[in-house]
């Protein structure tokens, strides 16, 4: 079945550095764009960072920008997400996420994007 | 970058009620806009796309509308599993997400 399971999660001091991994099995990972989404305790959903399905582009939040990368390697089915410099406020759930998109119309002028499987979630705590 | 803000931020409601949530986007982004569900310790749950299409296998009681900047999320007949936190989503432009609203039992 259609599964993602992230791992790479744990306790970090500030600064330090945190790589997590997501491994895609079920589908044809190749064909999807992936993101990351986190939620810190108690709190609502913040997407991360995106990576197109052929690593050709990524975007990233404005709060991680410069301190984390995406990555992803077709050939093994896995996304990565490098983490650099954690402060506190990184301390959170971590989701990879599937990218599906929905064509609108016959002429698939118009793609409608959207995350359509999860996985369970990495959690990071960066503390001292 | 697109703001997302959604009312209310919490809701009460019995089982067999029916529900609208709103969300509101700070631009146009057409019909880019997703709903997820969320159970405590649990992933989300993808729900509905381009504003008003349920993704298979989501009960027919769930229905999305709007366009532009105004959206919604109805449940009628609310069942017991469907008291979680509910979350919007934009896709126009870089994702961005609604800060929830949690939907409790009366």
């Amino acid at each position: 079945q259609v599964q993602l399971v992230e791992s790479g999660g744990g306790v970090v001091q500030p600064g330090r550095s945190l790589r997590l991994s997501c491994a895609a099995s079920g589908f044809t990972f190749g064909h999807h764009g992936m993101h990351w989404v986190r939620q810190a305790p108690g709190k609502g959903l913040e997407w991360v960072a995106v990576i197109w399905f052929d690593g050709g582009r990524k975007y990233y939040a404005d709060s991680v920008k410069g301190r984390f990368s995406i990555s992803r390697d077709n050939s093994k089915n896995t996304l990565d997400l490098q983490m650099y410099s954690l402060r506190a406020e990184d301390t959170a759930v971590y989701y990879c996420a599937r990218e599906a998109r929905h064509c609108s119309d016959v002429g698939c002028s118009i793609y409608y994007y959207y995350m359509d499987v999860w996985g369970k979630g990495t959690t990071v705590t960066v503390s001292s | 970058d697109v703001q997302m803000t959604q009312s209310p931020s919490s809701l009460s409601a019995s089982v067999g009620d029916r529900v609208t949530i709103t969300c509101r986007a700070s631009q146009n982004v057409s019909r880019y806009l997703n709903w997820y569900q969320q159970k405590p310790g649990k992933a989300p749950k993808f729900l509905i796309y381009a504003a008003s299409s349920l993704q298979s296998g989501v009960p027919a009681r769930f229905s999305g509308s709007g366009s532009e900047t105004d959206f919604s999320l109805t449940i009628s007949d609310l069942q017991p599993e469907d008291f979680a936190t509910y979350y919007c989503q934009q896709s126009y432009d870089t994702p961005s997400f609604g800060q929830g609203t949690k939907l409790e039992i009366k």
